[in-house]
Order: structure tokens, then sequence, then C-alpha cells
């Protein structure tokens, strides 16, 4: 049972344009979600995170929205640039009282074309 | 941000021989280190849990007996896959986490592994 799902594998978007990339979990016990980065042959980078008390959060070009109702967060970024070209995971932390690993979705591929 | 170092970041080995791999957090204490595994085509699977001074928590399907977890001190777990086979090339990446909860994982570079 795969609790935090990224349903598109891969994404396509124009240097300078919007990138969103969706996220979507089951447990809604979930109350902190986090973005890595990663590029091939690396280990992946955190990116961002938000906290179940916010619906908003914003570094710089990366925001990442929450919508607790619908179990759904989206990473947007804006512009695009060709360095962000990477496969972005979202995780989750599980529920207070259990263990500390990470339920990672399965990855979305960005390509951000020149 | 800390700094999870994990070596090496390239192997090849025989099939047959064991080949370990190291990771270290360079500026923080680790309590958990966490082993992740990546298929093609982007997942990351996780292996095992490992838990200072303590034995090594696996996924099911996971060998524990092919995939062994030390994780000795605070800074340093390794993982060494033992009698090596092709399909074990893969790259392997670690993570650790300072404890507590809603910490964010750092992650190491990883390795590629290459079973000949």
């Amino acid at each position: 049972d795969q609790q935090v799902k990224q349903n598109s594998p891969s994404l396509s978007v124009q240097e300078g344009r919007i990138s969103i990339l969706n996220c979507d979990y089951t447990n809604s016990m979930f109350d902190y979600f986090l973005w890595y980065k990663k590029y091939p042959a690396e280990g992946p980078t955190f990116l961002i995170s938000i906290s179940s008390i916010k619906d908003k959060n914003e570094d710089g070009r990366f925001t990442v929205f929450l919508n607790k109702s619908a179990k759904h967060l989206s990473l947007h970024i804006v512009p695009s640039q060709p360095g962000d070209s990477a496969v972005y995971f979202c995780a989750a932390p599980p529920p207070p009282g259990s263990n500390y690993k990470l339920t990672f979705g399965k990855g979305t591929l960005l390509t951000v074309n020149p | 941000g800390a700094v999870v170092s994990q070596h090496p970041s390239r192997v090849i080995c025989k099939s047959g021989t064991s080949v370990k791999i190291e990771c270290r957090s360079l500026d923080f204490q680790a309590t958990t280190m966490f082993w992740y595994r990546q298929f093609p085509k982007q997942s990351l699977m996780l292996m095992a849990t490992s838990n200072e001074g303590s034995k090594a928590t696996y996924e099911q399907g996971v060998e524990k007996d092919k995939f062994l977890i030390n994780h000795a001190s605070l800074t340093l777990s390794t993982l060494t896959v033992t009698s090596a086979h092709p399909e074990d090339s893969s790259f392997y990446i670690c993570s650790a986490q300072t404890g507590g909860m809603n910490t964010e994982a750092f992650f190491g570079q990883g390795t590629r592994l290459t079973v000949v």
C-alpha cells in the first residue's frame, strides 16, 4: 500500500515557465512533508518542507502547497530553469509514535527545456 | 545542512566477492541511518533501518544475510553486500537523521555497484 503517491512519472516544461509537481498521500496522520531533488548518480538533496499547520511554504523559486482536505501537496517551481531538471521525490515522516523512516513517492522526472 | 559522506562512489567487483559501503555523518550524530537501493526508472527502495548499537531492521523482501548492516557508532554505518551477483548491481544510497520527529534526512552521494 503506497501511502505517498506521485502519479506523474515525468514532466516536461519550457524554461521560464512554471513546473508543478504533484503528490498525494493516504495517511491522514502525516503532518509534515518534504521534497527532495535528485540528479542521476547522486544522492537526493533536501529542497523544501511544509508542516501541516501551514498551507504554503515558499523559498525563492520553490513553493510547496498543502491541501489537507484533499491529502494533496504540490511543488511549484517558477521560473523553471534547465538546471532544475532532475527527479523530485515527495516524502513524509511517519506519524508520531512510530519510527523515523521516511515514506517516499516514486518520484517525478522533471525536464526543463531551454 | 548536515553532511553525510558515502564511500566509495563507484565500485566494480567480481561475482561471488563481498563489497563494503560506508556511510558517515560528518558533522552530527546520527542515531538512525537508512539504506536505500535505487532501481531503474527512479524509485527509491528502503532496504533497512540501522540503529546505533542494535541490529538493523530490514524491510520485507530484503535478505539480511546478504546485505549486512553494521552501525557501530553514532557517525558510521556500513552496508556489506556479501557474495555479490550481477543482479545486485545497483545504486545504493544511505541517509542519516539526527533523530526526533519531523527531522529531515540527509543523504550520502550514493554508491554505484557493478558486479561482473
